[in-house]
């Protein structure tokens, strides 16, 4: 079965980079039209940060517009996540996940906890 | 956009819980819900398209969608349910989601 998984630094320091992988394993990803990034700051709520479609159209959270770039790589069947100038309010478990259709997150990654510290 | 969530619910086991989420654009959208058992947990699907129960969830989870209000219904809630409740849905244009801020929800 397809499964998810995330990938990148757990740390980061204040004013970096912040870079993460989902690797698409156990199915193609192109079976799926959008695939999703979501994170969960520690104790908060779930919070959209953008979309990317297989063929690489983009949809981003208007919060995050000006300092994400998010990208598909089809041959290593994995999308990725770029988020700039990163302050400790980027502090956060990151998720991955499949939209099933246009509308449902129906599968997701176990999260990777990125901390941002100097 | 936002989705407007109670921060808390609390029930005895075999009472009804209700999840209430609010948003203006609920009328025209879908509503989901998911729940997560411990923050930094996958969340898992437990009500898609406001009322369908995905398989593998208990039928006493229910949905439901009615003005611009989406209600998560757990009949004879279980000590097990016990988790935060997210609902989630799109802004009335489709382009941006959006989730709610999530209840926890306390059986004892």
């Amino acid at each position: 079965q397809v499964q998810l998984q995330e990938s990148g630094p757990g740390l980061v320091k204040p004013s970096g980079t912040l870079s993460l992988t989902c690797e698409v394993s156990g199915g193609s990803i192109s079976s799926a039209d959008w695939w999703s990034w979501v994170r969960q700051a520690p104790g908060k709520g779930l919070e959209w940060i953008g979309d990317i479609y297989f063929g690489g159209s983009t949809n981003y959270n208007p919060s995050f517009k000006s300092r994400m770039t998010m990208s598909v790589d089809r041959p290593r069947n994995q999308f990725s996540l770029k988020l700039v100038s990163v302050t400790a309010a980027d502090t956060a478990v990151y998720f991955c996940a499949r939209i099933k259709g246009v509308w449902e997150f129906d599968l997701w990654g176990r999260g990777t906890l990125v901390t941002v510290s100097s | 956009y936002e989705l407007t969530q109670p921060p808390s619910v609390s029930v005895s086991p075999g009472q009804t819980a209700r999840i209430t989420c609010s948003g203006h654009a609920l009328p025209k959208k879908y509503a989901y819900w998911y729940q997560q058992r411990k923050s930094g947990q996958a969340p898992v699907l437990v009500i898609y398209e406001d009322t369908k129960r995905p398989s593998g969830i208990p039928d006493r989870f229910s949905g439901s969608n009615s003005g611009s209000t989406a209600t998560l219904t757990i009949t004879g809630a279980q000590v097990e349910d016990e988790a935060d409740y997210f609902c989630y849905s799109t802004d009335s244009t489709g382009n941006y989601r959006v989730f709610g801020g999530g209840t926890k929800l306390t059986v004892l």
